[in-house]
């Protein structure tokens, strides 16, 4: 069975600093998709980044980059230089066609 | 271009009582996915469409869940005879093919009393 586990249920980080989120998975599927999203308070669920089972490099979008090390089945999200704004939960997710297998999520929390 | 609007914000609704969830995708996106978030609980799959037709409805619950999109574009998730464990946050997404990342809307947060 697929399963998503995101062992840090809440992490607190000095504004500025680089934070790294942990995502394990585990999957029979040799090609699968992983995805971050980010969830405010507000509760909308925005798309942050997507690494592709597949694929050689480690995803950048910004300040956010991708550790995916295939052979451990970890999928880190690692934020740089952390913003008050970047407060929210994040959830790692793992798709192999359509549908997505959620983690129970981290709770970042940003110190000024 | 807007993203994926979901209607009420709110839903307050006594047990027993029929509740309709609409979602407005975004433009040109063939697949629709609905969603159940329960408290400090990441998203669980209820249904995914691609054009007109569920493909995969194999998450809702039980029967007296059910949803529809007619035309292929709007949705709307229907819950009868609702029950307070039916209490959560319904979320809607969109993605251009299954291949993409779904985009979410901002979610109905369905209280049942």
């Amino acid at each position: 069975a697929q399963k998503i586990t995101q062992t840090q249920p809440g992490m607190f980080v000095q504004e500025k600093e680089a934070v790294t989120l942990d995502c394990t998975y585990d999957t029979s599927d040799q090609s699968y998709g992983l995805f971050w999203y980010k969830q405010p308070s507000s509760g909308e669920m925005i798309f942050l980044i997507y690494q592709g089972s597949y694929d050689e490099q480690n995803a950048t979008e910004g300040r956010y980059s991708l550790n995916f090390q295939k052979a451990r089945k970890s999928a880190n999200l690692v934020i740089s230089a952390s913003q008050l704004g970047d407060s929210a939960m994040y959830f790692c997710a793992m798709g192999s066609n359509y549908q997505l297998i959620w983690g129970a999520g981290t709770k970042l929390i940003i110190k000024p | 271009g807007a993203g994926v609007s979901q209607t009420p914000s709110n839903k307050v609704t006594e047990k027993g009582k029929y509740v309709e969830l609409r979602c407005d995708p975004i433009s040109g996106h063939t697949a629709l996915y609905w969603y159940r978030q329960s408290l400090g609980q990441g998203p669980e799959f209820l249904i995914y469409f691609q054009g007109t037709g569920a493909a995969d409805d194999s998450g809702l619950p039980n029967d007296r869940f059910f949803a529809v999109r007619p035309e292929g574009s709007v949705s709307t998730l229907k819950i009868q005879r609702t029950e307070r464990g039916d209490s959560a946050v319904y979320l809607c997404a969109s993605s251009y093919d299954t291949h993409n990342e779904q985009f979410f809307g901002p979610g109905t947060r369905l209280t049942v009393l």
